[in-house]
């Protein structure tokens, strides 16, 4: 089964730096673009950040990007999240999720957003 | 950025009610688009994806519509299950981009 786990979620002062990670099992990690997205308590959804399987591309949020940066390890199966120069609006939990599913050169779109871990809480305040 | 809004933003219906939701994007996203349901502390859970493909194990009464600038989720027969919080997605461009939410309640 496809599991992802993430981790790292903690309290962190503003300006404060965190860096998340999420374990990844039960498909071929390094075939899938991966995803972050992240969700403030009683609000929406909101896509943070993707990666390219290989790791070569990823795109950004407009309030996220010079702060946040992804990468990811596909011996360990496990993407990540370094966040710097954090406010209280990024207080959130955190979710991984599938993006592209590429092989043979072949992207599929619909992959997108199918499987999603149960996130991770951060919180932004003194 | 693409701007997604959903109507309803909330909803009371009675079980075996049928149920629609409306999604509608400010510039046309093809069929980029996908339905998630949340429930209170669970992470969102694909329900359709490509606009109207049903995810593999979600129930037939989930069906989705749509492409370019509208699209809709129906619910044939609501079930005591099915209340929550559904969002759409469009990942055609980035920023990919959510809908505000519809919750849906019992009424």
């Amino acid at each position: 089964d496809v599991q992802l786990v993430e981790s790292g979620g903690d309290l962190v002062q503003p300006g404060g730096s965190l860096r998340l990670s999420c374990a990844a099992s039960g498909f071929t990690f390094s075939d899938y673009w991966m995803s972050w997205v992240r969700q403030a308590p009683g609000k929406g959804l909101e896509w943070v950040a993707n990666i390219k399987v290989d790791g070569s591309d990823s795109y950004f949020l407009g309030s996220v990007t010079g702060r946040f940066t992804i990468s990811r390890d596909n011996a360990k199966n496990s993407v990540y999240l370094q966040m710097n120069s954090l406010t209280a609006e990024d207080t959130a939990v955190y979710y991984c999720a599938t993006d592209l599913h590429c092989s043979g050169g072949v992207c599929q779109r619909f992959e997108r957003f199918a499987y999603w871990g149960q996130g991770t809480l951060l919180t932004v305040s003194s | 950025d693409i701007q997604m809004t959903q109507s309803p933003s909330s909803l009371s219906a009675s079980v075996g009610d049928r149920v629609t939701i409306t999604c509608r994007a400010s510039q046309g996203i093809g069929s980029d688009l996908g339905w998630f349901q949340q429930k209170p502390g669970k992470a969102p859970k694909r329900l359709i994806y490509a606009a109207s493909s049903l995810q593999s194990g979600v129930s037939s009464r989930f069906s989705g519509s749509g492409s370019g600038t509208e699209f809709t989720l129906t619910i044939s027969s609501l079930q005591p299950e099915d209340f929550a919080t559904y969002y759409c997605l469009q990942h055609n461009t980035y920023p990919f981009t959510f809908g505000p939410g519809t919750k849906v309640d019992i009424k």
